[in-house]
């Protein structure tokens, strides 16, 4: 199994450029997750589903959206592309929720530069 | 809100070595609690959890115990490897927010040979 596999793995963006980071999951995993990792900021919560057609907002969406057509895949977009999204960022999947003590698997991550 | 917060980094020790990371928590309700590992290059991992009070942990010859009278929840391994050096990321859920893992800043852990 692949697990979570992210695309693309780099990138560099300028300033108010556009993007879409993709991410699929191939274990039937109702929930999905889009973090960011800043250096010595730990792992925020961007934007999260909890299953096909439903996503909410997590702690940091702002220039961020996300849809969830299918269970599969969680496709996160950048709009007008600011320095402040510099990061690296990790799509995860779980089968079940955290009230559950779900076990989240990650991808490999996406390391976002914007000039 | 809830919170983690662990001790800050980087750890670096020579093999063998006996490892401690501290983790505390603030949170409301009964929280479970993560550790998470981060190898270079890769994606963050389940290293072990625990979902209850006084529940140990353990994974791979680490250990962590849910001490909720100290909202505590450090880890520990008794003889480090080489192949240990990563990033280690303390979490919790199931406080006020069930959607939410709220992590750790990550502490680096590097062992030398």
């Amino acid at each position: 199994n692949a697990g979570v596999t992210q695309t693309p793995k780099f990138r560099i963006l300028k300033i108010g450029q556009s993007m879409t980071l993709q991410c699929t999951q191939d274990m039937n995993h109702n929930y999905m997750y889009w973090y960011r990792q800043d250096p010595g900021m730990g792992l925020k919560l961007i934007y999260y589903s909890v299953g096909a057609g439903i996503t909410d907002k997590g702690e940091v969406p702002n220039g961020y959206n996300v849809s969830r057509s299918t269970t599969e895949d969680f496709p996160l977009r950048l709009e007008l592309a600011a320095p402040s999204q510099t990061s690296v960022y990790f799509c995860a999947s779980s089968y079940s929720s955290h009230r559950e003590a779900g076990e989240l698997f990650f991808g490999e991550g996406s390391r976002l530069t914007v000039l | 809100g809830d919170s983690v917060t662990q001790m800050e980094g980087p750890v670096t020790l020579s093999e063998e070595a006996f490892l401690t990371i501290n983790c505390t928590y603030t949170a409301t309700g009964y929280p479970s609690l993560f550790w998470y590992v981060q190898y270079p290059g890769e994606g963050l991992q389940l290293l072990l959890k625990a979902t209850k009070a006084d529940d140990k942990g353990s994974n791979k010859g680490f250990e962590a115990t849910y001490r909720k009278e100290t909202t505590s929840f450090h880890l520990e391994k008794g003889s480090v490897q080489v192949s240990d050096s990563a990033v280690y990321f303390c979490a919790l859920t199931g406080g006020s927010n069930d959607y939410k893992l709220s992590f750790g800043a990550g502490t680096t852990v590097t062992v030398r040979a």
